[in-house]
């Protein structure tokens, strides 16, 4: 069974610190990391994704992928009451572009 | 440029009732997918179709029929809705490598009583 695991939360942090987000699979085949961003009612909508051993920033966000470990991550720097949403880790990709995903970590940022 | 639209966006049902979710995407992608969310659980695939005329199933299918019309549409249907099957459905919808996102359509609640 192909699995993607993250901690439910709630993780709490005050606005302006660094949100770190951890997500681990089981799928050794999978190629791709992705990290989708929901609002509450809103569909998911992609913030990042990575394929290659070590890190990938994109403004304030920062994706960290460990294939030894079988780990991913994402850091969110000077977090924002905006970033408070639920974060979900997918993994997978190849041909059919197939991808499972983790159950999310809810993230509350404080102002 | 609409993406990825659904219908309904919500709808209500009696145990037994039948209906079926409408998926349409204008992105010329070849994969969709249809998802369901419970809190909790994620987003479990239902089924998938890499290409017009091909059908797949994912995680959960019970219960569930689809069918890819052509290129641009992808449809759910629940013969005999169950109270089960409240949850919320996305569509989404994937080109091929290298392009890697799933882009979700804004979602279906359903809820059956």
């Amino acid at each position: 069974q192909k699995e993607v695991e993250q901690n439910s939360g709630p993780l709490s942090v005050p606005e302006g610190a660094i949100a770190s987000l951890n997500c681990t699979y089981s799928d050794r085949g999978s190629q791709s990391f992705f990290w989708y961003r929901q609002y509450s009612g809103k569909s998911p909508e992609l913030i990042m994704f990575i394929y290659s051993n070590g890190d990938k920033e994109d403004g304030r966000f920062t994706a960290q992928l460990n294939k030894a470990s079988q780990y991913v991550s994402l850091l969110i720097r000077d977090s924002q009451p905006s970033d408070s949403a639920t974060y979900l880790c997918a993994g997978g990709g190849g041909s059919q572009g197939n991808l499972i995903f983790g159950k999310g970590t809810k993230l509350s940022v404080k102002p | 440029n609409a993406g990825v639209t659904q219908t309904p966006k919500f709808q209500v049902l009696k145990t037994g009732q039948s209906m079926t979710l409408q998926c349409a995407q204008d992105m010329n992608h070849n994969s969709m997918y249809w998802y369901r969310q419970d809190p909790g659980m994620g987003l479990r695939l239902i089924y998938y179709s890499a290409s017009e005329g091909t059908t797949d199933k994912g995680e959960v299918p019970n219960g569930y029929n689809v069918s890819r019309l052509n290129k641009r549409e992808f449809s759910l249907r629940l013969e005999s809705a169950a109270p089960s099957q409240t949850s919320v459905y996305f569509c989404a919808t994937w080109w091929a490598p290298p392009v890697n996102e799933q882009f979700f359509g804004p979602g279906t609640r359903l809820t059956v009583l």
